[in-house]
Formats: structure tokens, sequence, C-alpha cells
């Protein structure tokens, strides 16, 4: 099977532009979850999605956003970028079934750097 | 907050096997705990995970004590491609997210 891929894998933006990042999963994988990473805060989960419905939310402001297609693939925004928005974004993939100790497979992530 | 307590760092020779501890004594009888790993700038890999029972599979060997206040990760023969930061999390089946601490740095040396 294919892994996870992400797209694009760097990306520069500026303060206060808006940016869309893609995620696909592996196949037959309806769970989609997504993951900021930065020197300081460390991996730090943003939100989770299951078939197209957001199930699960971390602690971040409304700026950052996502969404699950009927395939399964996933996308997230952030808007209005903050210079602290400068991070490796992840995805991750699962059966994400409820109730089962299911892995999560994670993508190569997005750098993203905000100028 | 973080529910496991790992070395910041450790070292291990090439060959030799390499023994991740890993505290979580507040752990409830639903949480699984799971090991990651990710390499410098990669995305984290899913390496084993375990309930009460130890595991093994093609990476590495899962042993959780019998009170599972702790596990041990043991990769059987380190390699120098097994340097990177080692995730030990527990994680509830009804949770949808893995919550990632500091991670233990593992350096193998040749």
């Amino acid at each position: 099977k294919a892994g996870v891929t992400q797209t694009p894998r760097y990306l520069i933006k500026t303060r206060g532009q808006q940016v869309t990042l893609s995620c696909s999963p592996i196949s037959g994988h309806r769970s989609v979850s997504w993951y900021q990473q930065t020197p300081g805060q460390g991996l730090q989960f943003l939100f989770e999605y299951f078939s197209e419905t957001q199930r699960n939310k971390g602690n971040f402001p409304g700026r950052f956003s996502g969404r699950q297609f009927s395939n399964s693939r996933s996308e997230m925004n952030v808007s209005t970028l903050e210079l602290g928005d400068s991070a490796l974004y992840l995805c991750a993939s699962s059966p994400g079934t409820s109730g089962l100790p299911y892995e999560q497979y994670f993508g190569p992530g997005t750098r993203l750097t905000v100028t | 907050d973080a529910k496991t307590t790992q070395p910041p760092s450790m070292d291990c020779a090439e060959g030799r096997a390499a023994n991740l501890p890993c505290n979580h004594s507040t752990i409830s009888g639903n949480e699984y705990v799971y090991w990651y790993r990710q390499i410098h700038s990669q995305g984290p890999q899913y390496i084993i995970h375990g309930l009460k029972n130890n595991e093994t599979n093609e990476m590495a060997s899962l042993i959780i004590t019998e009170d599972r206040k702790s596990s041990t990760l043991i990769l059987p023969h380190a390699t120098l491609r097994d340097t990177a930061v080692y995730y030990c999390i527990v994680r509830d089946v009804g949770d949808y997210k893995l919550s990632f601490g500091a991670g233990t740095t593992v350096t193998v040396r040749a």
C-alpha cells in the first residue's frame, strides 16, 4: 500500500496570507489527524476527521481549520498567518474505528515558513 | 499533560540492544502504551503498542511490567539508522489523538 502523502512538502508564505495543506491517507483509512511540530512546543494535536466529520479538536485558534472529503483526503487551512505558525505540519492516517487500539501512520510533513 | 516520563537522552553502541525505559504510573485499564520514533525532520514512525502482555514485531519488543506502571522498548540490534527521538505514549482506545511528550533522543554510535 502507498503511504500517507502530503503536499506541498515545503512552503514559504508572508504574514497575513492564508495557506492550504493537503493530505492523502492510506487507502482504506477513514481517519485523518493533523499535528503541528515546532521546536518550542513539540508535537501538538490540531484536529481529527473521520468520515468527513471533525471528531476531535486540539487547543488551537480558529484560524486553523480543516475538512475531509468523501474519498478521505483532507485539507487544513491556516488564515491570517503569523510568524509563530512556522512549523512542520504532519498528517496521520488510521482506520479510525472507535473502540479499537489502532495505530496512526504519519506522512512526511509540510514545512511551512512564514516571513 | 504528559502521562509518561522518559529519560531525555541515551547512547547505544551499534549492534548492541537498546533498552528504552518509560514510566506511566497513572495509566488506567483502558490505556495502551504506544511507541513511535522520529528521525530528524521526518514524520513519526509507528513502532509497536501493547496493553499488558509483552509484544514483539519485526522492529522491536515491548515489555510491560505486571502492574503496567512502566515499560521498556527493546531494539535488539541497534544500527546507526535507529538514531532518532523515541516517544512513549499512553492512549485510551476512546482517544483519537496521540499526546507526544519530549521523548528520548537515542544516539547509536559506531
